[in-house]
């Protein structure tokens, strides 16, 4: 069964880098061929999709948030990370790693979901 | 960017009524690129309809979703108590894929 497990520091200074992490287990993301998401939600708010990643390491980002944003594969710990350059208190927001339902396609319906982990940026 | 707007904010509704649920697109989408979600407090979304009316694995034919052009609704036919939370709608027909910003249905 596949599931997702966000990790990351909770707290964040402003101008600072965000990293998060995604663990995939249930799945090989080198071999799945499927588009892997980050998608966030601020307090009280509605959800962004950040950007997406296929097994091939193509990636699609938000154009809100494309010129700070990075989301990478690492396959040797079956992983996904994001990162988030000069963060400010409007970055805060829980944020999840999700699994299209259909394969190879970049824009899709979400259908697993990881449980989210809330960051906050503040001084 | 596409700007889904859903109304109303907040649904005051008692368990057996019938909740009527409204996203409205800033341009037209196809039927087929519009999903629906419900989330409950300190979980994450999770997926009820996609396409003109097709429910994710589990969910109970109560949930039904319809529309066109512009304007999508989610109607649950008789409200069960599980069924009161957040729901969002969203549009993956143009990028950057948009959700709305969720409409609260809760106990009257």
């Amino acid at each position: 069964q596949l599931q997702l497990q966000e990790s990351g520091p909770g707290l964040a200074k402003p101008s600072e880098t965000l990293s998060l992490t995604c663990s995939v287990s249930g799945a090989s993301i080198s071999s799945s061929n499927y588009y892997w998401a980050w998608i966030r939600q601020p307090p009280g708010k509605g959800l962004e999709w950040i950007g997406s990643i296929y097994y091939t390491a193509v990636s699609y980002y938000n154009p809100s948030l494309k010129s700070r944003v990075t989301i990478s594969l690492d396959t040797a710990n079956n992983q996904i990370s994001l990162r988030l350059s000069s963060v400010t208190a409007a970055d805060t927001a829980v944020y999840y790693c999700a699994r299209p339902l259909n394969a190879a396609v970049v824009r899709d319906v979400f259908h697993i979901w990881g449980q989210g982990t809330m960051v906050t940026v503040s001084s | 960017e596409i700007v889904l707007t859903q109304s109303p904010g907040t649904l005051s509704l008692s368990p057996g009524e019938r909740a009527t649920l409204s996203c409205r697109a800033s341009q037209s989408v196809s039927s087929y690129y519009v999903a629906w979600y419900q989330q409950k407090p300190g979980q994450a979304p999770r997926l009820l309809i996609y396409g003109p009316s097709s429910r994710a694995t589990g969910i109970p034919d109560r949930f039904s979703g319809s529309g066109s052009g512009t304007d999508f609704t989610l109607t649950i036919s008789r409200l069960e108590p599980e069924d009161f939370a957040v729901y969002y709608c969203q549009q993956f027909d143009n990028s950057p894929q948009t959700f709305g910003q969720g409409t609260k249905v809760e106990i009257k």
